[in-house]
């Protein structure tokens, strides 16, 4: 049965600084998605990687897939308060899609 | 492009009572549609999968009498709550997925039901 491991599952961080969100999945899949939910809201799409090797940005944030080790990272650059909020990664099983459990972001002034 | 509407946004009703909620893609055809349910501070959990003209599959331990999907176009699936107990209430979210080639889902904005 596939997993899909992210940590940490909360995270409290000061603005300013940077850090980075894991994503481990247990099958192979070579795409894999990040999603921002704030509460109370729906999901919100960041990034779609769709290759070993990809790399995608968008302001604060960027986004990696390693399929060979199973591994998307999710790097936060100087984090500021509208960060704050629920992120997904979601890795594709062709079929459907299987979501992590989320990491819970507050980013402190 | 690529948006996904649902309907009703939020839903109170009685137990005992049926609740359907619709999910459109507006801009694109959805050859298949996802269901989800969301309890508070929780993951997103798939409950069925759905394709247009076909009968829904649904996940292991989601009972399919209770949760009724039609999906009878490729821009329209519903999703009927039967009988609804206070345990069904959650975040119930819509998915469709279009013809770019690959799997990107399109989520809808979600309906929060609360059965009382």
């Amino acid at each position: 049965e596939l997993k899909v491991e992210q940590n940490p599952l909360f995270l409290s961080m000061q603005e300013g600084k940077n850090y980075t969100i894991y994503c481990n999945y247990s099958t192979t899949s070579d795409r894999l998605y990040w999603y921002r939910q704030d509460p109370g809201k729906s999901l919100e799409s960041l990034f779609v990687l769709l290759s070993n090797g990809a790399v995608k940005q968008e302001g604060r944030l960027m986004a990696s897939l390693d399929t060979k080790a199973r591994l998307s990272t999710l790097h936060i650059t100087a984090a500021v308060h509208d960060l704050s909020a629920t992120y997904f990664c979601a890795v594709d099983m062709m079929k459907d899609m299987r979501f992590g459990a989320g990491t819970r972001l507050t980013v402190k002034p | 492009g690529a948006v996904v509407s649902q309907h009703p946004s939020r839903v109170i009703c009685k137990s005992g009572t049926s609740v359907k909620i619709e999910c459109r893609s507006l801009d694109f055809q959805a050859t298949t549609m996802f269901w989800y349910r969301q309890f508070p501070k929780q993951s997103l959990m798939l409950m069925a999968t759905s394709n247009e003209g076909s009968k829904a599959t649904y996940e292991q331990g989601v009972e399919k009498d209770k949760f009724l999907i039609n999906h009878a176009s490729l821009t329209l699936s519903t999703l009927t709550v039967t009988s609804a107990h206070p345990e069904d209430s959650s975040f119930y979210i819509c998915s469709g997925v279009g013809l770019s080639g690959y799997n990107e889902q399109f989520f809808g904005p979600g309906t929060r039901l609360t059965v009382l």
